[in-house]
């Protein structure tokens, strides 16, 4: 079992552009969220997917958005991408409704750089 | 808005000392309490889970306090090993797997 991988792994953009990291969840896990740490910070969470649908929302503008495939896998997207998200994004998977309180397993992130 | 203090300054100990991180929260009633390592460059580790109508939670040379009254999680690390040294998260929630994560300690285990 590969765990929770994420693509790519370092990314260099500009101010204004836009950008896709893809993450794959751990074998059988349903749902995907998705943080974003600044350096020295703890994880910031951005949004939950599950069902193909986002289902929880944090304090996160419209800029960024996502996706969930079928196979569950997800996608995030920035758009106008600001000096201030560079960051590192990571995703963790869980299963839903096994349980209320589920264990997240962390990917090792994408670090993002905004210049 | 909710509001998760962890260790201001980071922690150095001894090896083979009881290393104590705290985790304090405020305007928020979290239904569990987690707790993650992370090293640098990686994704945060669960490490242990503790509810709310839970006081201690142990596993291995781990343990978990969780004081719901004082808003305060305590986390032991005893017979500490350099190999323990990195930074630890503390993160809250109520429903489902949305979390609040504070800044964070780092400890150091000198040999």
């Amino acid at each position: 079992d590969a765990g929770v991988t994420q693509s790519p792994t370092h990314l260099i953009k500009t101010r204004g552009q836009q950008v896709t990291l893809r993450c794959s969840p751990k074998s059988g896990h349903d749902t995907v969220s998705w943080y974003q740490q600044a350096l020295g910070q703890g994880p910031q969470f951005i949004f939950q997917y599950y069902e193909e649908e986002e289902r929880q929302r944090g304090n996160f503008p419209d800029r960024f958005s996502g996706h969930q495939f079928p196979n569950y896998s997800s996608e995030l997207n920035v758009n106008a991408l600001l000096l201030g998200d560079s960051a590192l994004y990571l995703c963790a998977s869980s299963v839903l409704g096994r349980e209320r309180y589920n264990e997240q397993f962390f990917g090792p992130g994408t670090r993002l750089t905004v210049l | 808005s909710q509001k998760i203090e962890q260790n201001s300054e980071a922690l150095n100990i001894q090896e083979g000392k009881t290393a104590t991180l705290t985790c304090n929260y405020t305007n928020y009633s979290p239904a569990y309490l987690q707790w993650y390592r992370q090293d640098p460059g990686r994704g945060p580790v669960f490490l242990l889970l503790i509810r709310e109508n839970e006081k201690e939670k142990r596993k291995e040379r781990l343990k978990v306090t969780f004081d719901t009254t004082l808003k305060q999680s305590l986390f032991h690390i005893t017979a500490s090993q350099p190999a323990d040294s990195a930074t630890y998260l503390c993160a809250l929630g109520r429903t489902g797997n949305q979390f609040y994560f504070g800044t964070g300690t780092s400890l150091t285990v000198i040999p």
